[in-house]
């Protein structure tokens, strides 16, 4: 079956800029994640979705939006880029079965802000 | 608080074997993961424990014991294909079941 499907893979945008990244889930996952990933660090988790409900978040600014919509498609928008937040975007869906559910990631979206 | 530690960078020589530790603090442990990741590409399971013990899978192995909130994956045989990142991931029941992520241990393979 397919996989994780990031869109769009790399992009580039100036400061102050916003950017809205996509991930569309494995076929009847109704959970997705994002992650972001900076060069030498550990996976950043920005929030989960399921079902379309925000599950959980991590300690990101405000400016870090997401959304989920009822094919589980799922969308995150960072609003006034920095500098800072050149990184790569990872999404991850899994079945939302809290015990077992391993994550299977997509390739990611580079984001370079300039 | 929640924290898990694995080491930054590990050297390992081709064919030889390699043991990767991760040490974890959580509220609520709810099963261990370990995911592998070679530079550029996106994270891929490699195991999952949730009771004691050693589960095996090919070339590679997890161990866990909660008791000491400590998990290993061992690597055999060593290939150059091995080269990759190695993360450790904690799920948090206290947390909504949230994944908790080590930094990764970045995994050299020399000839």
């Amino acid at each position: 079956k397919a996989g994780v499907t990031q869109t769009p893979r790399y992009l580039i945008k100036t400061r102050g800029q916003q950017v809205t990244l996509s991930c569309s889930p494995i076929s009847g996952h109704r959970s997705v994640s994002w992650y972001q990933q900076t060069p030498g660090q550990g996976l950043q988790f920005l929030f989960e979705y399921f079902s379309e409900t925000q599950r959980n978040k991590g300690n990101f600014p405000g400016r870090f939006s997401g959304r989920q919509f009822s094919n589980s498609r799922s969308e995150m928008n960072v609003s006034t880029l920095e500098l800072g937040d050149s990184a790569l975007y990872l999404c991850a869906s899994s079945s939302g079965d809290p015990y077992t559910g391993e994550l299977f990631f997509g390739e990611g979206s580079r984001l370079t802000v300039l | 608080g929640q924290n898990i530690d694995q080491p930054t960078e590990m050297t390992a020589t081709e064919g030889a074997i390699v043991q990767i530790n991760c040490t974890y603090q959580t509220s609520g442990f709810n099963g261990l993961f370990w995911y592998q990741q070679h530079a550029g590409e996106a994270p891929t399971f490699l195991s999952y424990n949730v009771l004691d013990g050693l589960e095996e899978k090919g070339r590679f192995s997890s161990f866990l014991s909660r008791s000491k909130g400590y998990s290993y994956l061992l690597l055999k045989e060593l290939q150059m294909k091995d080269s990759a990142s190695y993360l450790c991931a904690v799920r948090d029941g206290a947390s909504n079941y949230q994944l908790i992520w080590g930094a990764g241990t970045k995994l050299i393979i020399k000839p």
